[in-house]
């Protein structure tokens, strides 16, 4: 799986959109791009993941590149609860195992 | 609330003790993975089974051992406990293995090795 890389913390004001970039610039054809955050010692929680195009839940929006060499998630309108790391996976869609290889991530910190 | 459950939630024991953790997949999900969250690793993989086969294998000590029932929940066993097995222990469920499956986690096991 292709390694990604993303700043060790961000700051963001409450209301404000915060923009997590993630850099996974060896990324193959068929890899996935997975965010997950973990709130405070809780269980991580999936948040949206993309191929190539652009996507958009009721939590966030995903941000791909055209090249895919890089990703940024979006957090519309950040809350404090959002405060937490957001991690960003690289995950080969036809593999036979579905762990998750989690780095370091982002702490973001949502401040009112 | 991920559908994931995981007890007990905290365990305190004693160096050179064994202990399980259980897990329950979410209603469906035939994958089971278990992840260890300590200070200085940070999120690892432990180990994964599919309908109760072993399917994966990451950094997993030879004192640990899983399992997978008929029911589909999971056990992990830790055994020889050392004071570096403090950890939190996560369980997340998938419904098959496909790579592109989302993976739901459960709250965790907090484990204090003293």
């Amino acid at each position: 799986d292709a390694k990604t890389t993303q700043p060790p913390s961000m700051d963001c004001a409450e209301g404000r959109a915060a923009n997590l970039p993630c850099n996974h610039s060896t990324i193959s054809g068929n890899e996935y791009v997975y965010w997950y955050r973990q709130i405070h010692s809780q269980g991580p929680q999936y948040i949206i993941h993309g191929l190539k195009n652009n996507e958009t839940n009721e939590m966030a929006s995903l941000i791909i590149t055209e090249d895919r060499k890089s990703s940024t998630l979006i957090l519309p309108h950040a809350t404090l609860r959002d405060t937490a790391v957001y991690y960003c996976i690289v995950r080969v869609s036809s593999s036979n195992t579905g762990k998750l290889i989690f780095g370091q991530g982002t702490t973001l910190q949502v401040k009112p | 609330d991920s559908g994931v459950t995981q007890t007990p939630k905290h365990l305190i024991t004693a160096t050179g003790q064994r202990v399980t953790l259980r897990c329950s997949p979410r209603s469906g999900d035939l994958s089971v993975y278990w992840y260890q969250q300590s200070l200085d690793q940070g999120l690892q993989f432990l180990i994964q089974y599919y309908n109760g086969e072993e399917r994966a294998k990451g950094n997993i000590l030879e004192r640990f051992s899983a399992q997978q029932f008929p029911d589909l929940h999971s056990e992990l066993n830790l055994s020889s406990l050392e004071l570096g097995d403090s950890a939190l222990y996560f369980c997340a469920s998938s419904a098959t293995i496909s790579g592109t499956d989302t993976q739901y986690f459960g709250p965790g096991t907090r484990l204090t090795v003293l």
